[in-house]
């Protein structure tokens, strides 16, 4: 089973609508990331959580939401769809903490391709 | 802050080739460097990893990378490439010390191989 996983993998939606994508992860890590993907700029971060109750925002943050409902879970949402927010979104998470051998390394989930038309 | 860049937007290549995908970074400090590699369809997936030591870094599917304090480069690089190494590549930095773990990423290199 993956460790990271997301759902739905792609989506197509209208303006003006209201759409969460989610992502659940069984590493038991701390840390939580958002970020989407747009041809020839990469990943941007959109929301990241270093736990439950710490949620900061990202580079790109305008336009989106995010909830921590558990360690394992965090979710984003788009209030009101438009289409510049079509995009490949990433979840990732990573460990807490200053082990070297983790410390920065982050997991990505599949992926959820969102279409705003 | 940190930046990242990938002068090469796309790369084809031979099948069997040599291959070099050039990083550069912007810190001011020793980073964290990595590089991951998204196939078709798939999410990202750790090819390899610099955080101290020997510059010269072994990866995952014969792919190594090698870091250049003076040139702020980490390149990566891969003797022999088969068909299947056609992706899209990112570079990221990490910020070291820095209790949020945060990664900057570069714009991705498109490879594409050659029969």
């Amino acid at each position: 089973d993956a460790d990271v996983t997301q759902t739905p993998r792609n989506r197509i939606t209208k303006t003006g609508k209201r759409i969460m994508l989610e992502c659940s992860q069984t590493k038991g890590h701390d840390r939580m990331y958002w970020y989407r993907q747009d041809p020839g700029l990469g990943l941007r971060l959109i929301y990241y959580s270093f736990d439950v109750k710490d949620i900061n925002k990202g580079e790109i943050s305008d336009g989106y939401s995010v909830s921590r409902q558990a360690q394992a879970k965090f979710s984003l949402s788009l209030e009101s769809a438009i289409p510049n927010q079509t995009a490949l979104y990433f979840c990732a998470t990573s460990a807490g903490g200053a082990r070297q051998s983790s410390y920065n390394e982050q997991f990505f989930g599949p992926g959820t391709r969102l279409t705003v038309l | 802050a940190q930046s990242v860049t990938q002068p090469d937007i796309h790369i084809t290549v031979s099948e069997g080739a040599s291959l070099e995908l050039r990083c550069n970074y912007s810190y001011g400090a020793t980073p964290y460097l990595f590089w991951y590699v998204q196939s078709p369809g798939q999410g990202l997936q750790l090819l390899l990893k610099y955080f101290s030591g020997d510059t010269l870094v072994q990866g995952i599917k014969g792919f190594e990378a090698e870091f250049k304090r003076s040139q702020s480069s980490f390149n990566l690089r891969k003797p022999s490439v088969h068909w299947s190494d056609a992706a899209e590549y990112f570079c990221a930095v990490g910020a070291k010390y820095n209790a949020g773990n945060m990664l900057t990423f570069g714009g991705g290199t498109r490879l594409m191989v050659k029969p």
